[in-house]
């Protein structure tokens, strides 16, 4: 079964430490994207990434880095956590070649993350 | 700006009823939308797409309609059941300034419960 591994389900971090979200996929799929999901905002594109050591910012990348040294791998950086960044944050990954079926996007079930 | 945008946060519909969730959209540039389905403490899951050549897209219960005048479109459950309710994301594309990422653009989302 093909799948996006998120490896925490849940973090509490403090306000301003430096914090890892890692995302992995076993699909050999070249896209990769961080979303992050917030009660009436809907998902928002914090980054996404198309090739390894390529990355692309989206709508909402203040405060965020990427990292994709790896085709498998996509690691968000927030630089200082801030309460602010409390959200729940979601990875996704696609394949160009499925966009005449649905995208191919495939999502992580989730990173709730807590800053404090 | 918010280019996907579903105004109704909440939907509530008896068991066996027909759900019909909206969203609308402002660029005219997307010609593919998909709905994902997403249940708490899970990553989004495909539902339904369409590609903007048609006006209408059927898979069992769900239906995808889309207005493209109008700029609007709509997904169809019937009968609705209680396991459909979720939170329901619209989302869209524009192949052609996206190319080779598939980046997808969400609504909001709306929450629907289905009663028994």
């Amino acid at each position: 079964d093909v799948k996006v591994t998120q490896s925490s389900r849940y973090l509490v971090k403090r306000t301003g430490e430096k914090v890892f979200l890692e995302c992995v996929q076993d699909m050999d799929h070249e896209n990769m994207f961080w979303y992050r999901q917030d009660p009436g905002l809907g998902l928002r594109l914090i980054y996404f990434s198309y090739d390894v050591k390529m990355k692309e910012k989206g709508d909402i990348p203040e405060g965020y880095s990427v990292s994709r040294e790896k085709k498998e791998r996509f690691s968000l950086i927030l630089e200082s956590a801030s309460t602010n960044q409390t959200s729940m944050y979601l990875c996704a990954s696609s394949s160009p070649g499925q966009r005449d079926l649905n995208y191919g996007y495939t999502f992580g079930s989730g990173t709730r993350l807590t800053v404090v | 700006d918010q280019q996907v945008k579903q105004n109704s946060p909440s939907l509530s519909v008896q068991e066996g009823r027909i759900s019909i969730l909206n969203c609308d959209y402002t660029n005219s540039m997307f010609d593919y939308f998909l709905w994902y389905k997403k249940y708490p403490a899970e990553g989004p899951t495909f539902l339904i797409s369409i590609s903007s050549i048609k006006d209408k897209n059927e898979d069992g219960r769900f239906t995808v309609f889309l207005n493209k005048s109008a700029k609007h479109l709509s997904l169809h459950i019937v009968p609705s059941q209680p396991g459909d309710s979720a939170v329901y994301f619209c989302a869209a594309s524009a192949a052609k300034r996206s190319g080779n990422t598939g980046k997808l653009i969400f609504g909001q989302g709306t929450t629907l419960q289905v009663k028994p």
